[in-house]
């Protein structure tokens, strides 16, 4: 079984600060896929980043990146000069390469960016 | 391109309605899934589908709900009879080739029993 906590259900953000959304997982697969999907206001899921857990590299996208530290089992997302734009939930997930794996979601952090 | 297309984007029903949804995913994907989303339980996975076969239907809450695939192009999600505790969003998401890749989600249809 998979697990996903974000432990952080709110957050406020000064325009143009950087910030970090924290992310946990438990998973007892040794290969795995971590996302992060960010759901505006307008309730769509909209695909950021992607982590494998043999990525040697943190992944990058643009203004988003993705702190991996495999030992630590965390995934956190790291947003860079914020953006107004960027105020949201944001989700991470887990799925794990074997089989046929549900993604498991996790509960969410609303961020919030103040002018 | 086009994203994955749902519809309707909004529905309200009374409850003991059948209630169908539909979605057209991203062509040339070849996985679809079907999410619902409530405040209480958050996003979960209701079917699965890889080739227009179904391979996991595990988070179908009960035999209320069906889902279809009859082509590459097309799947519904229907609820037969409908009630209040349905009331969600629901979500179509279609990913390239299985369900370890990326999924791109369609806009969801909000739904509402009364």
């Amino acid at each position: 079984a998979q697990k996903i906590t974000q432990t952080q259900p709110g957050m406020f953000v000064q325009e143009k600060e950087a910030v970090t959304l924290d992310c946990t997982y438990d998973t007892s697969d040794p290969s795995y896929g971590l996302f992060w999907y960010k759901q505006p206001s307008s309730g769509e899921m909209i695909f950021l980043i992607y982590q494998g857990s043999y990525d040697q590299q943190n992944a990058t996208e643009g203004r988003y990146s993705l702190n991996f530290q495999k030992a630590r089992k965390s995934a956190n997302l790291v947003i860079s000069a914020s953006q107004l734009g960027d105020s949201a939930m944001y989700f991470c997930a887990i799925i794990s390469n074997f089989g046929n794996e549900k993604l498991t979601f996790g509960t969410g952090t609303r961020l919030t960016i103040i002018p | 391109d086009a994203g994955v297309i749902q519809s309707p984007r909004h529905e309200v029903t009374e409850m003991g309605q059948e209630v169908t949804l539909r979605c057209k995913p991203i062509s040339g994907h070849n996985s679809l899934f079907w999410y619902r989303q409530t405040m209480m339980r958050g996003l979960e996975l209701l079917i699965y589908f890889n080739n227009n076969v179904p391979i996991d239907d595990s988070g179908m809450p009960e035999d209320r709900f069906s889902a279809k695939m009859p082509n590459a192009s097309f799947s519904t999600l229907k609820i037969q009879p409908s009630e209040p505790r349905d009331s969600a969003v629901y979500f179509c998401a279609s990913s390239l080739r299985d369900s370890q890749d990326e999924q791109y989600f369609g806009p969801g249809t909000r739904l509402t029993v009364t």
